[in-house]
């Protein structure tokens, strides 16, 4: 059971706009602590997506968007595309447990 | 441009000790702020933080696995080892090293990671 939690699995057709979100708490998320979302495409390292809430690396396409909200986040992703298809996780850090911790990891499936 | 590779057996038997090695280029473990993570990953599972150290040898661990972890930092060579004792099959999966930086614990990330190395326990 990850501290922080996200949807198993999405999918969603090409074109379309979807969202994954990553609920925590008063220890992570909710204590402002910031989150970051990284995209591991299959048989990959993980690849940073979202920093700092909502901010993008260069090169990262403005179809990813981060969003930030009470013990809450969410990464948006506009304009599917096939190569989308990866596995998405959180990251942030949690005083109670004074580690770093991940979500469970969303499978998104472009159908 | 940072790179960071990871190393080390690709196969250890139950009870053993594991020792990886993160050997990075781009940046220098004796400038203020930086840091290297290491994470892992179970064959299709989550990732798991495991241990931080900093530019200043201050080290953190995931509380949940401390008494089995020992990071160490060697500036001079660029590398940074994580020893974990007593491996267990639970411990099977694709160990990560990542760069970090800044001053604000709980505010930074990782970036760049590692390739990963993945490590089997058996007998």
């Amino acid at each position: 059971q990850s501290v922080l939690t996200q949807p198993p699995s999405v999918s969603g057709s090409p074109g379309q706009r979807l969202t994954i979100s990553c609920t925590g708490s008063s220890s992570n998320i909710g204590a402002g602590y910031t989150i970051h979302w990284y995209q591991q495409l299959p048989g990959t390292a993980p690849k940073l997506l979202i920093y700092g809430n909502s901010n993008r690396p260069s090169g990262v396409p403005d179809r990813f968007s981060g969003s930030k909200s009470g013990t809450s986040a969410s990464l948006a992703i506009t304009g599917l595309q096939a190569e989308d298809e990866a596995d998405y996780y959180c990251l942030s850090y949690d005083s109670s447990l004074s580690a770093w911790v991940f979500g469970g990891g969303t499978k998104l499936t472009v159908l | 441009q940072i790179t960071l590779k990871e190393s080390g057996p690709t196969l250890v038997k139950p009870t053993q000790t594991l020792t990886l090695t993160c050997t990075f280029s781009g940046f220098s473990l004796s400038t203020s702020g930086v840091g290297v993570h290491w994470i892992r990953q179970p064959p299709g599972k989550a990732l798991e933080w495991l241990a931080l150290v900093y530019w200043d040898d201050d080290k953190r661990y995931n509380p949940s696995l401390k008494s089995r972890l020992t990071i160490v930092k060697d500036t001079s060579k660029n590398q940074v080892v994580l020893t974990i004792t007593n491996m267990d099959p639970v411990d099977t999966g694709t160990y990560y090293c990542a760069h970090t930086m800044g001053y604000n614990t709980g505010y930074n990330w990782f970036d760049p990671w590692g390739q990963g190395t993945l490590v089997t326990v058996s007998s």
